[in-house]
């Protein structure tokens, strides 16, 4: 079965410049997750979505950050503009519908470089 | 507030060597307990997770954890370890509610010498 996939793996970018984060889920999970990790501040969420609705956004860190789930098989994460404050690895997690126990499975991780 | 803590930032064992990676949580309540590894440039795999019963768990790559509610602790070991254990180790804890609310330690480096 395939996990979580997530697209690009890597982006460096210039300040400035928009970067979009891609993200599909396991199918048939019906939660999904944004999550940033970085050394200084280890794994944070971001953002996540139960049945493609956000739910919580409060850890998304300006209005810089917008993210969307147009449907249950994909999601993005915006940043426009970046910084280069934003330079870390994005996560993407998924959880099935019948986990009450909050389950997650990670992808891959994208790593941002902003120069 | 909940919290978990990974009171080792690093440590280096021997190839071959025992090891045990602490883990301690706030809250009273029994909570849902995960351990989670991540390989350099890799995502997080999930080890083993504890949930209920059985308070000695077992998870892939001959890890264990054992939960310990008297000592807030959910501590994981391998009796043997590999150089391909080297990794950085996640605890993570559910305390229902949120889904959003699934809280991570700052994580764990293992390092290991042949």
């Amino acid at each position: 079965d395939a996990g979580v996939i997530q697209s690009p793996r890597h982006e460096v970018t210039e300040m400035g410049q928009e970067v979009t984060l891609r993200c599909k889920p396991i199918s048939g999970h019906n939660s999904l997750f944004w999550y940033r990790q970085t050394m200084m501040r280890g794994l944070e969420l971001l953002i996540y979505f139960n049945n493609n609705v956000p739910i919580d956004d409060s850890g998304m860190p300006e209005d810089r950050f917008s993210a969307k789930m147009p449907n249950a098989s994909f999601s993005t994460l915006k940043i426009q503009p970046s910084e280069p404050r934003d330079s870390a690895v994005y996560f993407c997690a998924s959880s099935p519908a019948e986990s009450s126990y909050n389950e997650q499975f990670f992808g891959p991780g994208t790593r941002l470089t902003v120069l | 507030a909940q919290s978990v803590t990974q009171p080792d930032i690093h440590i280096t064992v021997s190839e071959g060597a025992s090891l045990e990676l602490r883990c301690n949580y706030s809250y009273g309540a029994t909570p849902y307990l995960f351990w989670y590894v991540q390989s350099p440039g890799q995502g997080l795999q999930l080890l083993l997770k504890y949930f209920s019963g059985d308070t000695l768990v077992q998870g892939i790559k001959g890890f264990e954890a054992e939960f310990k509610r008297s000592q807030s602790s959910f501590n994981l070991r391998k009796p043997s370890v590999h150089w391909s254990d080297a990794a950085e180790y996640f605890c993570a804890v559910y305390y229902g509610g949120s889904q959003g609310n699934l809280i991570f330690g700052k994580g764990t480096k293992l390092s290991v010498k042949p």
